[in-house]
């Protein structure tokens, strides 16, 4: 069953590095996005992206943060200069069409945890 | 601000015990309405959407139906593998494609 993966699983840094997460979406999938959860809070909204560029951003996805899809598979986010409070389980998620987006019908990874020392 | 509340928090449930979980939302113009579920260490795992009140979806053991300000999941005769969170999550229609999730329902079925 295709899936959506995640690299690294977990990834412990320094306050103050940057740190890139990876996400390999499902083939035939157009629309991609990052979400993250802090320990006990909930999963969050980041950043959606469709036809390489940005399509929505929440409040949280300021100028530390970056997306890019660098090849035809991968799906990056990167965060420069990391804070405490950037700890969190970082999940890709993908969905097949325009459409698809739009009914929820998100297919998750199983998450990036990031530990920032 | 478009606003998600479940309850409860946790619900530990013997098998076989049927019950029901509540999903309260406040959003500008609902365009959808989703159920996802979540195991320990895992990503989201989608299980409904449901569009307008009056609706119902099922899949399995569970039924997930919608009104104008809230949703239930409603487990019937769940089994152990039932446990995990299960979060809802709302999408308005002047959000694009971005969800605003609960915080989840943690549920434990003992056998």
């Amino acid at each position: 069953e295709p899936e959506v993966t995640q690299t690294p699983s977990h990834q412990v840094t320094q306050m103050g590095q940057e740190v890139i997460l990876r996400c390999v979406p499902i083939s035939n999938h157009l629309y991609f996005y990052w979400y993250r959860q802090i320990l006990g809070q909930k999963v969050e909204f980041l950043v959606s992206f469709y036809n390489n560029e940005i399509s929505e951003k929440s409040e949280i996805f300021d100028d530390q943060f970056s997306v890019e899809r660098p090849d035809g598979s991968n799906f990056t986010l990167k965060i420069r200069s990391t804070k405490l409070e950037d700890s969190a389980m970082y999940f890709c998620a993908s969905s097949e069409t325009v459409f698809g987006a739009n009914t929820g019908e998100l297919f998750f990874g199983e998450g990036s945890r990031l530990t920032v020392l | 601000e478009d606003q998600v509340t479940q309850s409860p928090e946790a619900l530990r449930l013997q098998e076989g015990e049927s019950s029901s979980l509540n999903c309260s939302y406040t959003v500008s113009g609902l365009r959808g309405l989703f159920w996802y579920r979540q195991d320990p260490g895992k990503g989201p795992e989608f299980l409904f959407t449901l569009y307008s009140a009056g609706e119902e979806k099922e899949k399995e053991r569970l039924k997930a139906t919608l009104t104008k300000k809230e949703s239930f999941l409603h487990i019937t005769a769940p089994k152990p593998e039932d446990s995990a969170t299960y979060l809802c999550a709302v999408q308005a229609q002047t959000s694009g494609s971005r969800l605003t999730f609960g915080e989840g329902t943690q549920l434990t079925v003992n056998p």
